[in-house]
């Protein structure tokens, strides 16, 4: 069972609304990744952060996407409208360190209709 | 940019047989970027095989090997001999320090074993 926590498993939305999925990083973990795997099982780093600080970012996420780290609470993944290329299976892994080995969590498989 | 190339689609091997699963990677910096296994069993989420982070060096993990050898700039995935549970889809993966250690994955390699 892994140790990082994303909710929901599965999310399903139409066209332009928004969807919002969370992580909760391993217990000592301050670094928190979030990866995009498309149907083609390609995979797209989205963002990254360490405690609450964002490290970088890809453009697309800078405009459609919104992320946050907060203290105390779960790192969450929202994006504002969402498109029918959005649907992927979103992945969390967070380290204790950035160079140090990731734990992944299980993912969120969203379906935009 | 860094990319990651591994051998696509599925492998089918009988159980006790060997593996071989190819990965070539190329890396934007001059140093030696970090390499990874990476495996997805079914129903399960995506964890670390096994890693090298210095060039030469080999890597093992539940019978899996795997050598950094950059001059091919290669991290093959061998098992001398496979077992039903290994069947999954195995990733391999780099890492480079100026890069933020964000991971650049292959697309995958499903391993059905043959019982």
């Amino acid at each position: 069972n892994s140790k990082v926590i994303q909710t929901p498993r599965y999310l399903v939305k139409g066209q332009g609304q928004k969807a919002k999925m969370r992580c909760i990083p391993e217990k000592g973990h301050p670094v928190v990744f979030w990866y995009q795997q498309n149907k083609n099982n390609e995979f797209k780093f989205l963002i990254n952060f360490q405690n609450q600080e964002v490290l970088q970012q890809i453009d697309m996420t800078e405009k459609r996407f919104s992320a946050e780290c907060p203290s105390n609470s779960p790192c969450s993944l929202e994006i504002q409208s969402s498109e029918a290329g959005d649907s992927a299976l979103y992945l969390c892994a967070s380290s204790p360190t950035g160079d140090s080995d990731y734990t992944f969590g299980s993912g969120t498989r969203l379906l935009v209709i | 940019g860094d990319s990651v190339t591994q051998t696509e689609g599925q492998v089918t091997v009988s159980e006790s047989k060997s593996l071989i699963i190819n990965c070539t990677y190329s890396a934007t910096s001059i140093g030696y970027p970090n390499l990874f296994w990476y495996v997805r069993y079914p129903g399960e989420g995506l964890q670390l095989l096994l890693k090298v982070i210095t060039a030469g060096q080999k890597g093992s993990s539940r019978g899996f090997e795997a050598t950094y050898n950059k001059e091919a700039t290669s991290f093959h995935l061998q098992k001398a001999s496979v077992q039903e549970s290994d069947s999954a889809v195995y990733y391999c993966a780099l890492s480079e320090s100026n890069m933020g250690y964000k991971l650049t994955f292959g697309t995958g390699t499903s391993l059905l074993v043959d019982p």
